[in-house]
């Protein structure tokens, strides 16, 4: 059966900082690949997401990166925190188009001081 | 460009009370529709998805959800609401075929 692994589980970094979340899904092939943002009250915002390796779609302009350096891996990162990164970051992955819904990990809750 | 309302921030029921959660959707192509519930401390999860067929989709855990296409709307229903129904409940849309975008969700609290 398939899974997804994200870590850590959570994170406190100061301002100014790198970043590296990693995600990674076993059991399937080709996944699609997602990173989101939940905030209290906003839902869930649709940073990144990858179809294939190498291939990133950014959905809004922020200070936050995406790599997909293998099939069933995905990394998000920054090069310098700030404080508006702080949240919770959650991983998710589908099967080519997504009419089955997506599956999640676990979330990162990274607090940036 | 694609969205999903929630009109419902929150709700406060009483056990037994029955349950309607608005989801209102903007998405000119074929739509796969789904509702997410995230219990405390738990991952996200698919509480049931609307694919194609019948509107009426029965999910997990009792809960239903009818797709009203003239309405563009996706309404979450439990004729019957159990304290262990406290959650947030998230609807989605397919926004094209590679990603789903979802509302700002409803925080839904059951008193016992």
């Amino acid at each position: 059966s398939q899974t997804i692994h994200q870590w850590p589980a959570t994170l406190v970094q100061p301002v100014g900082s790198p970043l590296s979340l990693e995600c990674t899904v076993e059991g399937t092939s080709n996944p699609n690949l997602y990173w989101y943002r939940q905030a209290a009250g906003r839902g869930l915002q649709l940073l990144f997401y990858s179809v294939g390796i190498g291939q990133i779609s950014s959905e809004v302009p922020q200070n936050l990166s995406a790599s997909r350096p293998q099939d069933r891996q995905f990394i998000l990162s920054s090069k310098k925190l700030l404080l508006s990164d702080s949240g919770f970051y959650l991983c998710a992955w589908s099967g080519t188009g997504v009419g089955y819904g997506y599956t999640f990990g676990s979330g990162t809750r990274l607090t940036v001081v | 460009a694609q969205s999903v309302s929630q009109h419902n921030h929150h709700v406060i029921l009483s056990e037994a009370a029955s349950l309607e959660l608005g989801c209102n959707y903007s998405y000119g192509g074929t739509v796969n529709l789904f509702w997410y519930v995230q219990y405390p401390g738990q991952h996200l999860q698919l509480l049931l998805k609307y694919f194609s067929g019948d509107p009426l989709v029965k999910g997990i855990k009792g809960f239903e959800a009818e797709f009203i296409k003239s309405k563009f709307s996706f309404n979450l229903r439990k004729p019957s609401v159990q304290w262990s129904d406290t959650a947030e409940y998230f609807c989605a849309v397919n926004a094209g075929a590679s990603k789903i975008i979802f509302g700002s969700g409803t925080r839904l609290s059951i008193r016992p």
